[in-house]
């Protein structure tokens, strides 16, 4: 399988950072996003990553390491309405054009004031 | 404009009844997909699709069939509903590509009673 394993629930305060970890089975990698879900809503892409390294947009970062099989999301100066699930998903080779895609359960985060 | 339209939002059913779920998007997108999102908040792909090729996941009943009658359309069709089934359809868009992200729907609650 590709089980892929974030913390069910985190909390933090609003102003402050968080980070979201995620990890993955590496066989077949081929890429890893993030997505912000509200209460029933559809998910909505944060970040894209395929190298390792550190990719920073605005208050979002996300950083992954191929090797470790590792990946976490970086919320900065926390508002209230980034209390949320945050789901990690990681593509892996198969399917139509690679397209193999394995959602984690995501992380609830709540932000209190 | 929506880019990503499901309807209906809501369906309410009986066991053993037939039904439909319609998706349609805008953004000139060349693979469509159907996920199923359970009581536990996991998001499971069911199908990818373009117009040539579909990739079905190899856990989904055949009672779920999709049925695309252009590119801008992917319908999904459930025959003899069962209890099971009850959970958030969401349907999803994206280009052609590795590092493209997904553009999903608003969803559809199912509840079969």
């Amino acid at each position: 399988g590709q089980n892929i394993d974030q913390p069910t629930e985190m909390t933090a305060t609003e102003g402050a950072i968080v980070q979201i970890n995620c990890t993955y089975q590496t066989s077949g990698f081929n890429g890893l996003f993030w997505y912000q879900q509200h209460a029933g809503e559809a998910p909505t892409f944060l970040s894209y990553n395929v190298l390792d390294g550190l990719e920073e947009k605005g208050r979002f970062s996300s950083f992954l390491s191929r090797s470790k099989g590792y990946s976490y999301l970086l919320l900065k100066e926390l508002q209230m309405k980034d209390s949320a699930s945050y789901l990690c998903a990681v593509r892996y080779d198969g399917g139509y054009n690679n397209n193999d895609m394995r959602f984690g359960a995501g992380t609830r985060l709540t932000v209190k004031p | 404009d929506t880019a990503v339209s499901q309807t209906p939002k809501y369906l309410v059913t009986q066991m053993g009844n037939d039904k439909s779920i319609k998706c349609e998007q805008n953004l000139g997108h060349d693979t469509m997909y159907w996920y199923k999102q359970d009581s536990k908040k996991f998001l499971k792909i069911m199908f990818s699709y373009n117009n040539k090729e579909l990739i079905i996941n190899e856990t989904v009943p055949n009672r779920f069939s999709p049925k695309s009658p252009d590119k801008a359309h992917l319908n999904l069709h459930i025959n003899s509903l069962e209890l099971g089934d009850s959970a958030v359809y969401f349907c999803a868009s994206s280009q052609v590509g590795l590092s493209y992200e997904q553009y999903f729907g608003p969803g559809t609650r199912l509840t079969v009673t």
